[in-house]
């Protein structure tokens, strides 16, 4: 069954660093969203993408953060300068169409530590 | 924020069912109820939707009132790996789409 894979699982890095958060999307999906969840939080919105172009995204998805498809398989979600709150797992998600009838399949996530 | 009202904790015995409700008095016509769940911190899973009408998949069923205020999911004989929090989602249509998580239920499945 196809899923979504995201790499890496881990990441470790300083504050201020940029890092870039990779995502494999379900072949074929068109729409690509990014969320995100806090240790002991919910989950959050930050980002959806269609087309090439963001489609809506979140107050949490300011200037510091971009989303790029730089070929036809792998979705990115860079950082720019990491601050100690951008701490969490992050979740790249995949669907077929944006109706509400169609289903977000999402990947395991990476896990993003600044120190 | 979420339009569901969720019970914070549930706890079912392994093999019984599980009924996981959840309260959405204010969905309109267009919006679908979708059922994800997270085990630990895993990716959120899909497990079924739907608009008015009751579902079942191989996963769990889905029960709708003819109201459409209340949605019941039922996972038949749980097992110990469906112990997760699991989500109940009201999903507008044509609302950039995303899904908006709340609090969920957190499922013990105990032996």
């Amino acid at each position: 069954e196809p899923e979504v894979t995201q790499t890496p699982s881990h990441q470790v890095t300083q504050m201020g660093q940029e890092v870039i958060l990779r995502c494999v999307p379900i072949s074929n999906h068109l729409y690509f969203y990014w969320y995100r969840q806090i240790l002991g939080q919910k989950v959050e919105f930050l980002v959806s993408f269609y087309n090439n172009e963001i489609s809506e995204k979140s107050e949490i998805f300011d200037d510091q953060f971009s989303v790029e498809r730089p070929d036809g398989s792998n979705f990115t979600l860079k950082i720019r300068s990491t601050k100690l709150e951008d701490s969490a797992m992050y979740f790249c998600a995949s669907g077929w169409t944006s109706v509400s009838t169609d289903t977000q399949y999402f990947g395991p996530g990476t896990r993003l530590t600044v120190l | 924020d979420a339009k569901t009202t969720q019970p914070p904790s549930m706890d079912c015995a392994e093999g019984r069912a599980a009924n996981l409700p959840c309260n959405h008095s204010t969905i309109s016509g267009n919006e679908y109820v979708y059922w994800y769940r997270q085990i630990h911190s895993q990716g959120p899973q899909y497990i079924i939707h739907g608009l008015k009408n009751n579902e079942t998949n191989e996963m769990a069923s889905l029960i709708i009132t003819e109201d459409r205020k209340s949605s019941t999911l039922i996972l038949p004989h749980a097992t110990l790996r469906d112990t997760a929090v699991y989500y109940c989602i009201v999903r507008e249509d044509n609302a950039g789409n995303m899904l908006t998580f709340g609090g969920g239920t957190r499922l013990m499945v105990k032996p």
